[in-house]
């Protein structure tokens, strides 16, 4: 099955720097990767996500490259806020069927 | 807009006894998902449905049942609780399959001592 790697497990950022968090997954069938947030006593909430047929996606402040050769994909996180602390998990899925298989997770802190 | 309800929130169980969480969604999804999360190793699958009536084995689904006896509803059971199983476990709703947004509750903290 889908094994998905997620680095690095903690990262700490001065506000106004930028974050990137980087995953590798195995499956070459996968072609759907979402990114969550989880804040803190929440639920991981989706904040963007990026199918096989597109390199690169923006929404504001974030976004998410694919590179589907190599197998991995990175979450970016410019001019970081202090909101933005939380922690991100990256997934992968096959969309024809095969349930998300999530990374470990990365703990983001935002130092004011 | 409640979206997706876990009750409870909250549960020290003793090694052995049984407990059923539900979760219960209002947006009409067809498949509804039970995970865990461990420190360091994300969110694993437990089990999961399709929709009413139908339930599948996940990642990790020795030790649990399921059941989807209502669209809105979906319950998880621990039958005879271990330490093993001490987690968040949270449910997710989605409109279709996992290629679109999965909505989640906002977690059960299970301790069994």
């Amino acid at each position: 099955g889908e094994n998905v790697e997620q680095h690095p497990s903690t990262l700490s950022v001065q506000e106004g720097d930028s974050a990137v968090i980087k995953c590798t997954y195995s499956d070459s069938a996968s072609n759907y990767f979402p990114w969550y947030k989880q804040e803190l006593g929440k639920g991981p909430q989706l904040i963007i996500d990026i199918r096989s047929n597109v390199g690169e996606k923006k929404d504001q402040r974030i976004a998410v490259t694919l590179n589907k050769t190599a197998k991995h994909f990175s979450l970016h996180i410019t001019e970081t806020q202090p909101e933005d602390s939380a922690v991100y998990f990256c997934a992968a899925s096959w969309e024809a069927g095969n349930m998300l298989t999530f990374g470990g997770g990365t703990r983001l802190m935002v130092k004011p | 807009n409640a979206g997706v309800t876990q009750t409870p929130k909250f549960r020290v169980l003793k090694t052995g006894q049984s407990m059923t969480l539900l979760c219960a969604q209002d947006m009409n999804h067809e498949y509804m998902y039970w995970y865990r999360q461990d420190p360091g190793m994300g969110l694993r699958l437990i089990h999961y449905s399709v929709g009413e009536g139908t339930t599948a084995k996940g990642e990790v689904p020795d030790g649990y049942n399921v059941s989807r006896l209502k669209k809105q509803n979906f319950l998880l059971g621990l039958e005879s609780a271990a330490p093993s199983q001490t987690s968040v476990y949270f449910c997710a709703s989605s409109y279709g399959l996992m290629s679109t947004e999965a909505f989640f509750g906002q977690g059960t903290r299970l301790t069994v001592v």
